[in-house]
C-alpha cells in the first residue's frame, strides 16, 4: 500500500467556478477525513466517513462544499462557486478505528490538494 | 472546548543540538491522545509520537520523544541531535472523546536546523 493518495496536487481555478478533489485511503483503513489548511496555519478539520457514512461536519464546511464516499473506498470533496478565501491546501488523511477508542498511531495523511482562487 | 497551544512561530537550533518545542493543551477530556506531527515543505503531515493521558511514562520514537506533564497540560517534543532534514513545521495535536473523532492541531512551530 502507498499510503494516503490526493489529486490534483494543485489546482488554479477562477472565483465562482465549481472544483473537485480526490482523495484515495489506505485500503484497509475505515475512516477518511478532510482538512483545510490555510498558510501559518494547523490543519482545521471539515469533516469524517466512517465507511461510507459521513459522520461529522465542522461549521467550517459551508452549503458550498460537499463531501461524499459512496463505497466507502474513495472519496471527493467538491466545492462550488469558489471564493478567495477557499484558498488552502485541502489535506485528507485515513485511520483504522475499532471501537470506541482511537488508534495509538493518529492518523496517515496525504499530500495534500493545494487550492488557489484567482 | 478543546485547546492546542504552540507558542514559539519559529525556533533556530544547530545541528546535533537538542530542541524542545512545547505545547500546551486544555480538555475537560479524562481520556485524551496527544500527537506530534511534521510537516516538511512538500506538505505532508508526518505522525512522529503519540503520548496517551493514562501512559505513566514519557513516549519515546527514536530521537524523538515527549515530554508529557499532565498536571501542566503540557507534551513538549524533545529533538535530539538535530538534522538539517528535521528543518519542517511541527504541528501538536489532541484527540478526545469531547471533540469527537477530529484531531484538534496547534498553530505549529517552525523548526530551522542550520550546518
Amino acid at each position: 500500500d502507498t499510503g494516503v493518495s490526493q489529486d490534483p496536487r494543485h489546482k488554479i481555478t477562477k472565483r465562482g467556478q465549481n472544483v473537485t478533489f480526490r482523495c484515495d485511503p489506505i485500503s484497509e483503513h475505515n475512516r477518511l477525513y478532510w482538512y483545510r489548511q490555510t498558510l501559518g496555519q494547523g490543519p482545521e478539520f471539515l469533516t469524517y466517513f466512517q465507511n461510507e457514512a459521513q459522520l461529522e461536519k465542522s461549521r467550517l464546511l459551508s452549503d458550498r462544499f460537499s463531501a461524499e464516499r459512496p463505497k466507502g473506498s474513495f472519496s471527493t470533496l467538491e466545492i462550488q462557486r469558489t471564493e478567495q478565501g477557499d484558498s488552502a491546501m485541502y489535506l485528507c488523511a485515513s485511520s483504522l478505528q475499532q471501537g470506541l477508542g482511537w488508534t495509538n498511531y493518529g492518523y496517515t495523511f496525504g499530500s495534500g490538494t493545494r487550492l488557489t482562487v484567482v | 472546548a478543546q485547546k492546542i497551544t504552540q507558542t514559539q512561530p519559529g525556533m533556530f537550533v544547530q545541528e546535533k543540538e537538542a530542541v524542545t518545542l512545547d505545547c500546551t493543551y486544555d480538555t475537560s477530556d479524562q481520556s485524551y491522545g496527544l500527537f506530534w506531527y511534521k510537516q516538511p515543505s512538500s506538505g505532508e503531515m508526518i505522525f512522529l509520537i503519540y503520548q496517551g493521558s493514562y501512559d505513566e511514562q514519557n513516549a519515546t520514537e527514536g530521537r524523538y520523544s515527549l515530554n508529557f506533564q499532565k498536571a501542566r497540560k503540557s507534551a513538549n517534543l524533545v529533538i535530539s541531535a538535530s538534522q538539517l532534514g528535521d528543518s519542517a513545521m511541527y504541528f501538536c495535536a489532541l484527540w478526545g472523546y469531547q471533540a469527537g473523532t477530529a484531531l484538534i492541531f496547534g498553530k505549529g512551530t517552525t523548526l530551522s536546523v542550520s550546518s
